[in-house]
């Protein structure tokens, strides 16, 4: 079955502290991986898509990064500014046409 | 551009009445799609389009939900009869072409559904 998990459920941060959100995947047929951020009350934000093991992709604090069968979205020194829900989503072929599965996010909270 | 626009915001109903909520997509994107966002099963994709054709529906939950595009800025997603168990923020994303599928999503600023 295609899975996506998604750990830890929520973090706790001081500002300043780096750490590291994972996103697990079993599919088949991976056509890419994607960091969305979600604020409260509003729709996910597109944050990296990943393509292959190896690559690697940066945004000011974050950087996300790949394998066949994790990702990781890396926070230095995060700033309470940083503070939401992140969503990772795979998309893969199956039946003949693109499909996308969402994880159930991590909530990150950043403190002063 | 004004991104995906969603209509209503809010939608309080009673079990039973049918309940319409409507997405206008970012101009030029062929793809439309929808979901569901619930505490405990998370974001989940119901349906989306591509030049206004379904694609895939193995998403909607039972045949009480209905979506259509009609024309390439404006869709709708139904539920009708509505249950207390559709309460959920529903929203609606685009995307432009990218070779044989899509990229990433825009999405809107949802729809959140109370049924009393």
């Amino acid at each position: 079955e295609d899975q996506v998990t998604q750990s830890p459920e929520a973090l706790r941060l001081q500002e300043g502290e780096s750490s590291s959100l994972n996103c697990s995947y079993t599919v088949s047929g991976l056509r890419g991986l994607f960091w969305y951020r979600q604020d409260p009350g509003k729709g996910p934000e597109f944050l990296f898509t990943l393509y292959s093991a190896g690559e690697e992709k940066e945004k000011e604090r974050l950087k996300a990064t790949l394998t066949k069968k994790e990702s990781f979205l890396h926070i230095t020194a995060p700033k309470p500014e940083d503070s939401a829900t992140y969503l990772c989503a795979v998309q893969f072929y199956s039946g003949g046409y693109q499909k996308v599965t969402f994880g159930t996010g991590t909530k990150l909270q950043v403190i002063p | 551009d004004a991104g995906v626009i969603q209509s209503p915001r809010h939608e309080v109903t009673e079990m039973g009445q049918e309940v319409t909520l409507r997405c206008k997509p970012i101009s030029g994107h062929d793809y439309l799609f929808w979901y569901r966002q619930t505490m405990m099963r998370g974001l989940e994709l119901l349906i989306y389009f591509n030049n206004n054709v379904p694609i895939d529906d193995s998403g909607m939950p039972e045949d009480r939900f209905s979506a259509k595009m009609p024309n390439a800025s404006f869709s709708t997603l139904k539920i009708q009869p509505s249950e207390p168990r559709d309460s959920a923020v529903y929203f609606c994303a685009s995307s432009a072409v990218a070779g044989s599928g899509y990229n990433e999503q825009f999405f809107g600023p949802g729809t959140r559904l109370t049924v009393l």
